[in-house]
């Protein structure tokens, strides 16, 4: 069974940092680009960042350049985002997806992070 | 980037019946299109990728057609469990883009 599984969500002051953690199984991780998606509670979905299989390529949604990282640990099968300087505009239910050429079939139950003083 | 315009809004129908959602891109993505469902407290699930194929046991009455600007989920005689919001996204183009969701209500 394919899981994913977030954490390192919480209530972080706005320009602080947090790093999200997402630990798989049921699949081969280090076959797959794997993506992390946001959503604003109630909202839509929006993608935020994406790292190829060995990690020698990432990308961004432009608001978030400069200020998250994302990286992974293919020897644990694990997926991570360093966000820094957190704005209030942050805010939303982050989930790890596994990526199959831009469609996503395997997500996370999500973890929640919230930017506010 | 491209945007995805879905419609309606909100979709009231009665169990049982057809369901068709609309999505429009705002410039030609071929066939690289998903849909997603997502229910209240739950991550979204993949039902239809390449615009037309259906996931991993997602039931036959889900059908996705559609390429270029125009797409279309069809949910053919309703289930109780197919109340829910749905979102379709483009990976044609990066960013890779959603649509602001179709909620489908019991009428």
């Amino acid at each position: 069974e394919v899981q994913l599984v977030e954490s390192g969500g919480g209530l972080v002051q706005p320009g602080g940092s947090l790093r999200l953690s997402c630990a798989t199984s049921g699949f081969s991780f280090s076959i797959y680009w794997m993506s992390w998606v946001r959503q604003v509670p109630g909202k839509g979905l929006e993608w935020v960042a994406n790292i190829k299989q060995d990690g020698s390529e990432k990308y961004y949604v432009d608001s978030v350049t400069g200020r998250f990282t994302i990286s992974r640990d293919n020897a644990k099968n694990s997926l991570y985002l360093q966000m820094n300087s957190l704005r209030a505009e942050d805010t939303a239910v982050y989930y790890c997806v596994r990526d199959v050429s831009g469609s996503y079939p395997g997500w996370g139950q999500g973890t929640l992070v919230t930017v506010s003083s | 980037e491209i945007v995805m315009t879905q419609s309606p809004a909100t979709l009231s129908v009665s169990p049982g019946e057809t369901a068709t959602l609309s999505c429009r891109a705002s410039q030609s993505i071929s066939s690289n299109s998903a849909w997603y469902q997502q229910k209240p407290g739950q991550a979204p699930r993949l039902l239809i990728s390449g615009a037309s194929t259906r996931a991993t046991g997602i039931p036959a009455r889900f059908s996705g057609t559609g390429s270029g600007t125009e797409f279309t989920l069809t949910i053919s005689s309703l289930q109780s469990e197919d109340f829910a919001v749905y979102y379709c996204q483009q990976y044609n183009n990066w960013p890779p883009t959603f649509g602001r969701g179709t909620k489908v209500e019991i009428k």
